[in-house]
């Protein structure tokens, strides 16, 4: 299985911060690439696939980037409503598999 | 705006098969993969597998051996059964929207609200 490690764990920020999140493959995963974001109590919500193809509906303030092994999940303007754990999640071979989270706090 | 919502007991005996449904409401089941995703309380999410709308299944390897996942294309449903469980497998089971059968879209793109399944005596 290929893992997926996300860094940090947690990360406190303060509204209006800009917020970098890192996910490593164990081995390439080209740009087959998923990011989530998921609140107390609520199933994840898709934010960014394909490593940088911002799903529809979600503001600008979230973008990605990478491939091969390394990717990064930018929030630009870190807003009240980001306070959420995020997630990544590879999908290039068999079995999918998420990366351990990054917890993102209020300063 | 595809719908879906889980299913099924919320309890489950060790060694019993855990059984939940997922019913797809607002859009067709066809061309779409389906999946079940968990989470154990306080960790991360886990794959299990999908079905497609024909029926054809792909599993995650962990779990291959006590695992079926089949679909309902008359009732919109798909369905989990996950044999001989431990307390290892409480955890939030969602069912979720795996993208289209027409290109390499295996990310998740809807969920429903999740379940919570225990396993206890």
């Amino acid at each position: 299985d290929i893992q997926m490690t996300q860094s940090p764990s947690t990360l406190s920020a303060s509204v209006r911060d800009r917020v970098t999140i890192t996910c490593r493959a164990s081995q390439s995963i080209s740009s087959w690439l998923a990011w989530y974001q998921q609140k107390p109590g609520k199933a994840p919500k898709l934010l960014i696939y394909k490593a940088s193809s911002l799903e529809s509906g979600v503001p600008s303030r979230f973008s990605g980037s990478g491939s091969g092994t390394e990717f990064t999940l930018t929030i630009s303007s870190l807003q009240p409503d980001d306070f959420a754990t995020y997630y990544c999640q590879h999908y290039n071979s068999y079995p999918w598999t998420f990366g351990q989270g990054t917890k993102v706090e209020i300063k | 705006q595809v719908q879906l919502q889980e299913s099924g007991p919320g309890l489950v005996k060790p060694a019993e098969t855990l059984s939940l449904t997922c019913t797809v409401s607002g859009g067709s089941i066809g061309g779409y993969y389906w999946s079940w995703i968990r989470q154990p309380p306080g960790k991360g999410l886990e794959w299990i597998g999908y079905v497609d709308y024909i029926g054809s299944t792909n599993y995650n390897p962990s779990l291959n051996s006590r695992l079926r996942i089949s679909v309902d294309r008359s009732k919109n449903q798909f369905s989990l059964k996950l044999s001989s469980v431990t307390a290892a497998d409480t955890a939030v089971y969602y069912c979720a929207r795996e993208g289209t059968t027409s290109g390499w879209l295996h990310y998740f793109d809807s969920w429903g609200q999740g379940t919570l399944v225990t396993v206890s005596s």
